[in-house]
């Protein structure tokens, strides 16, 4: 089962900061915070990763609260392109996680960027 | 040149039917993954393989077999398909073993009629 909680759907105005919020209130201290997304008939594809510190870079920024208990995606400016189902996703990163297993994904939030 | 690629993109076929659908990555990638995304569009590991190491979802039937005849191609083989087979599949790739950001493919659609 997915350890991320995520809204089904989130509506954004293009051109506008999307905000995707996750919850992770059982990550544990080894594990990383994943963020996928998946555009109509294609394959998911990677956006962005962070352990503890915010990242950015050039498709998005990923914002992770002090006690690693929820995150934040953030889309700058939405474009059109944009609208998909934005997966979050916790595990352990590098070789450390042992063995090849793969992403757990759960339902995530389709994001509609509205014209 | 795509990273990640699969053939076919859309693979019609009759039930009891045995197929392969093929994936290659020019990544140098050491682990390869295979994805099945039912029709409610959850997607779901089904196996990963590294460095000749087979790890398999307990939940794939025996019918569903990957072969992998070099680090740069992991192929699915399906025996006797059942309707329930019917899904998208993707395959995808990594660096390393174990967490690393994983690449896919387009993904290939398997209809059983």
């Amino acid at each position: 089962d997915a350890k991320t909680t995520q809204p089904p759907s989130m509506d954004c105005a293009e051109g506008r900061a999307a905000n995707l919020p996750c919850n992770h209130s059982t990550i544990s201290g080894n594990e990383y915070v994943y963020w996928y997304r998946q555009i109509h008939s294609q394959g998911p594809q990677y956006i962005i990763h962070g352990l503890k510190n915010n990242e950015t870079n050039e498709m998005a920024s990923l914002i992770i609260t002090e006690d690693r208990k929820s995150s934040t995606l953030i889309l700058p400016h939405a474009t059109l392109r944009d609208t998909a189902v934005y997966y979050c996703i916790v595990r352990v990163a590098g070789n450390s996680g042992g063995g090849a297993d793969g992403l757990t994904f759960g339902k995530g939030t389709h994001l509609i960027i509205q014209p | 040149d795509t990273a990640v690629s699969q053939t076919p993109k859309y693979l019609v076929t009759q039930m009891g039917n045995d197929k392969s659908i093929k994936c290659e990555q020019n990544l140098g990638h050491d682990t390869m993954y295979w994805y099945k995304q039912d029709s409610k569009k959850f997607l779901k590991i089904m196996f990963s393989y590294n460095n000749k190491e087979l790890i398999i979802n307990e939940t794939v039937p025996n019918r569903f077999s990957p072969k992998s005849p070099d680090k740069a191609h992991l192929n699915l083989h399906i025996n006797s398909l059942e309707l329930g087979d019917s899904a998208v599949y993707f395959c995808a790739s990594s660096q390393a073993a174990g967490g690393d950001i994983q690449y896919f493919g387009a993904g290939t659609r398997l209809s059983v009629l």
